[in-house]
């Protein structure tokens, strides 16, 4: 089975500073998805990538993934306390219909 | 347009009871997966439904669990006769095609936690 390794576990910040979590895959991806997760909340869909080296951008967030589509990065640039929660990188283990996800990066931000 | 509902958002049972979680996909998605986030763990695959059929229920506990998207009405996910390790945050997710298909995410509602005492 698919497993999927997030590092760090947790992350703390001075607002403004740049960080950057990665996501490790046991097999190749197809498809990989960061999303982020608020206590108590929901998952918020931030980005998904499904070609090699393919990088896509949102506001001060940026993913990545790599040639060969085994690790991803999500850098988030001039950190704010709005960007605390957990990120969690999800992925389709081949043909199954669903997503196992890493055990997620514990994000905090100092004002 | 609504995103994915889910309630209740907190749900308290005895041992023994049972507990039914509701999830309403976002319109126009006809697929709907259900997750558990036990404490301190991450986030498990319970079951994929589309309407009136189980896709894949190989993340469900082969007793007690069963889940249901009826042609009408939102997805159900019943625990029956429920112990203390079912408590855990149960999330609902739904998406216009299948995973992986047509480059559509999924979306999640806010969860419905599970308390049992």
């Amino acid at each position: 089975s698919q497993e999927l390794e997030q590092s760090p576990q947790s992350l703390i910040v001075q607002e403004g500073k740049n960080l950057t979590i990665n996501c490790t895959s046991s097999k190749t991806l197809y498809g990989l998805y960061w999303y982020k997760q608020k206590y108590g909340e929901g998952l918020i869909f931030l980005m998904m990538l499904q070609k090699g080296g393919e990088e896509k951008s949102h506001e001060k967030i940026t993913a990545k993934l790599d040639e060969k589509k085994q690790q991803s990065s999500l850098h988030i640039t001039a950190s704010q306390p709005s960007h605390a929660g957990i990120y969690l990188c999800g992925a389709e283990p081949g043909s199954a219909r669903q997503l196992t996800f890493g055990s997620g990066t514990q994000l905090t931000v100092l004002p | 347009n609504a995103g994915v509902m889910q309630n209740p958002r907190h749900l308290v049972r005895r041992r023994g009871q049972e507990a039914r979680l509701r999830c309403s996909p976002m319109k126009g998605h006809s697929h709907v997966y259900w997750y558990r986030q036990l404490p301190e763990e991450g986030l498990k695959f319970m079951v994929y439904l589309q309407k009136e059929n189980i896709i894949d229920e190989s993340g469900m506990p082969k007793e007690r669990f069963s889940a249901e998207f009826p042609k009408e009405g939102p997805s159900i996910l019943r625990i029956q006769q429920v112990v203390r390790g079912d408590s855990a945050a149960y999330f609902c997710a739904s998406s216009p095609t299948p995973q992986g298909a047509g480059n559509q995410p999924q979306h999640f509602g806010d969860g419905t936690r599970l308390s049992i005492l």
